[in-house]
């Protein structure tokens, strides 16, 4: 299996700017997770898929971003309008029954600049 | 809430010498314990992980033992090598609940070995 696919890897738009993420999990995943990477918070949750059905978005910093998982096989985090403190490292993770302890496959993270 | 705390880095150590990276946690009941190491430019991948009091989690000559008496988790290593420069993350699931999705972790250790 090729593991968790994001793209883009890198990303820089301007500040007001539509930005889509996507993410396609490994296959046989039934969890998909969001997290958001940076210098000042670290790792935070934004958002928990079980079974395509978001769990939990209290993660989610505000309106402007938004989580969709349409089928098994994909989901996109997307912000609206852009500014410069969504600046980070944005990962997919996916993973079988994750609440039984089973492990959690990260993604090699989008960039994303807002300038 | 649940919380991790681990040593500030960086650490910056010669190859062969001994590694510590201390982790502490603070949650109710009873967590798994993990750490997940991120090469540069990768995403998070786990490296080792305890779901019980007293466990050790050993991978790649790394070890940690699940201490629930200090609520601590370190991690070791006794002959670090170049190649395991990363950033190490001590992470903390809960292990029961509604909310036993959701991986709470540290701020990150930035460890350099040189040659």
């Amino acid at each position: 299996d090729a593991g968790v696919i994001q793209s883009p890897r890198h990303e820089v738009t301007e500040m007001g700017q539509e930005v889509t993420l996507r993410c396609k999990p490994i296959s046989g995943h039934n969890s998909l997770f969001w997290y958001r990477q940076t210098m000042m918070r670290g790792l935070e949750l934004l958002i928990y898929f079980n079974n395509n059905v978001p769990i939990d978005d209290s993660g989610m910093p505000e309106d402007r971003f938004s989580a969709k998982m349409p089928n098994a096989s994909f989901s996109t985090l997307k912000i609206q309008p852009s500014e410069p403190r969504d600046s980070a490292v944005y990962f997919c993770a996916s993973s079988f029954r994750f609440r039984e302890n089973t492990e959690a496959f990260f993604g090699q993270g989008t960039r994303l600049t807002v300038v | 809430g649940n919380s991790v705390t681990q040593m500030e880095g960086p650490v910056t150590l010669s190859e062969e010498a001994f590694l510590t990276i201390n982790c502490t946690y603070t949650a109710t009941g009873y967590p798994s314990l993990f750490w997940y190491v991120q090469y540069p430019g990768e995403g998070l991948q786990l490296l080792l992980k305890a779901t019980k009091a007293d466990d050790k989690g050993s991978n790649k000559g790394f070890e940690a033992t699940y201490r629930k008496e200090t609520t601590s988790f370190h991690l070791e290593k006794g002959s670090v090598q170049v190649s395991d420069s990363a950033v190490y993350f001590c992470a903390l699931k809960p292990g029961s609940g509604g909310s036993n999705y959701k991986l709470t972790f540290g701020k990150g250790t930035l460890l350099t070995v040189n040659p």
